[in-house]
């Protein structure tokens, strides 16, 4: 597709399990960012990659966040242990030039 | 301690009006601004941006107005349409030591259209 895919849309999960999500970016875009949107806030940065580099993972919560970009384009962001404050809106978001970021659709987690 | 402000939680206007939306920083090393438009259920798009090097950038309907000194921005939407009833968010970055990449986003307003 010609836009950034982000599956799934919808995760509910047990307050303790593992989540994964994913991001596909548009093609050739080298810059990579993950961003945590609770309800009423404004997307807060969580990571960013340069191809397959991590370059700044300053804006994860804890370490129960992680995230990859092994081969430079699709992207997985993992959480483990989930607790009820994780729920949110992860967006996946690429870009050729800093600055002027697409967004996927997003993947909204629900933990219960 | 938010950086990037939208006072404004709504906003309601008529069509064919002029919407005006708000945005207050506080970081003075954020020197590029940008504006993006959200509806539900889909993820932000890109609307405008301005550099700090600017006090003024227009992009048809859409106008962004940046007072440094004041350290506020403002998006103008002249005439407004239904259509452009979204959430609207403010977001800056700073280029110096390489932050460039990392958005800060205000909370967003919801901007309404009434036909």
């Amino acid at each position: 597709g010609a836009g950034v895919s982000q599956s799934p849309r919808y995760k509910v999960a047990k307050r303790g399990q593992d989540v994964a999500l994913r991001c596909d970016p548009i093609s050739g875009h080298v810059s990579l960012f993950w961003y945590q949107q609770a309800l009423g806030q404004g997307p807060e940065f969580l990571t960013y990659f340069q191809n397959e580099a991590q370059l700044d993972k300053s804006g994860l919560p804890s370490d129960r966040f992680f995230a990859e970009r092994p081969e430079g384009s699709v992207s997985t962001l993992k959480i483990q242990r989930t607790q009820q404050e994780d729920s949110a809106v992860y967006l996946c978001a690429s870009s050729l030039l800093a600055g002027r970021l697409f967004f996927g659709e997003g993947s909204r987690l629900t933990v219960l | 301690d938010q950086q990037v402000k939208q006072n404004s939680p709504s906003l309601s206007v008529q069509e064919g009006r002029i919407s005006i939306l708000n945005c207050d920083y506080t970081n003075s090393m954020f020197d590029y601004f940008l504006w993006y438009k959200k509806y539900p259920a889909e993820g932000p798009t890109f609307l405008i941006s301005i550099s700090s090097i600017k006090d003024k950038n227009e992009d048809g309907r859409f106008t962004v107005f940046l007072n440094k000194s004041a350290k506020h921005l403002s998006l103008h939407i002249v005439p407004s349409q239904p259509g452009d009833s979204a959430v609207y968010f403010c977001a800056a970055s700073g280029a110096s030591g390489g932050s460039n990449y990392k958005l800060t986003f205000g909370k967003g307003t919801l901007l309404t259209v009434n036909p």
